[in-house]
């Protein structure tokens, strides 16, 4: 399974947008990209997902290059409710099941 | 997204004694779910994976025998902490893999905390 690397920690202010970048050097073909977010005792939530190029949903944006070792989230106009841990994973439902393997994840604080 | 739920949401028992957690898939039919988790300020670790019909396969280290998992249903899997100990204090959460659009999403339930005495 493809090991993902995050920052540690973010910090942003209300209004601002925010890039967080993944790196998955070992990617695989078959892999797709989910991030997620995650608030203090609950379950992560599905924010995007993509293969290549570029993504968008009224949440987010995900950003993967043409060599897919990378891909950066976006968050446009981050609010005090977007401080949570967002987490880079990569996965492939014909191997080994579709089981991810989560890295350590990004802390992403927004301040007023 | 897809729906998961998670029962009880919240857990105290005495040591020794053991706790069923269950899974649900809400809106789609799941043959595969997966237990995870999560200490206190640390990542999500993953368990086992649950099987529809067939047995959990699990992580290195887990012990198959203490974390007992059972997928009947298309929509149903249960973990069982047996014996539990204080150690086992922590907040497990599961997933179930959506055959959708998005065929590589995995959706999590809420979690349950589970604190032993």
């Amino acid at each position: 399974l493809a090991k993902t690397t995050q920052p540690i920690s973010m910090d942003s202010y209300e209004g601002q947008e925010v890039n967080i970048t993944c790196s998955h050097n070992n990617i695989a073909t078959n892999d797709y990209i989910t991030w997620y977010q995650q608030f203090p005792s609950q379950g992560p939530r599905f924010i995007i997902q993509g293969y290549k190029t570029k993504v968008t949903n009224e949440v987010a944006s995900l950003f993967i290059p043409a060599d897919r070792k990378s891909s950066t989230l976006s968050l446009p106009r981050v609010s005090l409710s977007d401080t949570a841990v967002y987490y880079c994973l990569v996965g492939d439902t014909g191997n080994q099941g579709g089981k991810l393997i989560f890295g350590q994840g990004t802390e992403l604080s927004v301040k007023p | 997204g897809a729906v998961v739920s998670q029962h009880p949401s919240r857990v105290i028992c005495k040591s020794g004694t053991s706790v069923k957690i269950e899974c649900r898939s809400l809106d789609f039919q799941a043959t595969t779910m997966f237990w995870y988790r999560q200490f206190p300020k640390q990542s999500l670790m993953l368990m086992a994976t649950s099987n529809e019909g067939s047995k959990a396969t699990y992580e290195q280290g887990v012990e198959k025998d203490k974390f007992l998992i059972n997928h009947a249903s298309l929509t149903l899997s249960t973990l069982t902490v047996t014996s539990a100990h204080p150690e086992d204090s922590s907040f497990y959460i599961c997933s179930a893999r959506d055959p959708g659009p998005f065929k590589e999403t995995q959706y999590f339930g809420p979690g349950t905390r589970l604190l032993v005495l």
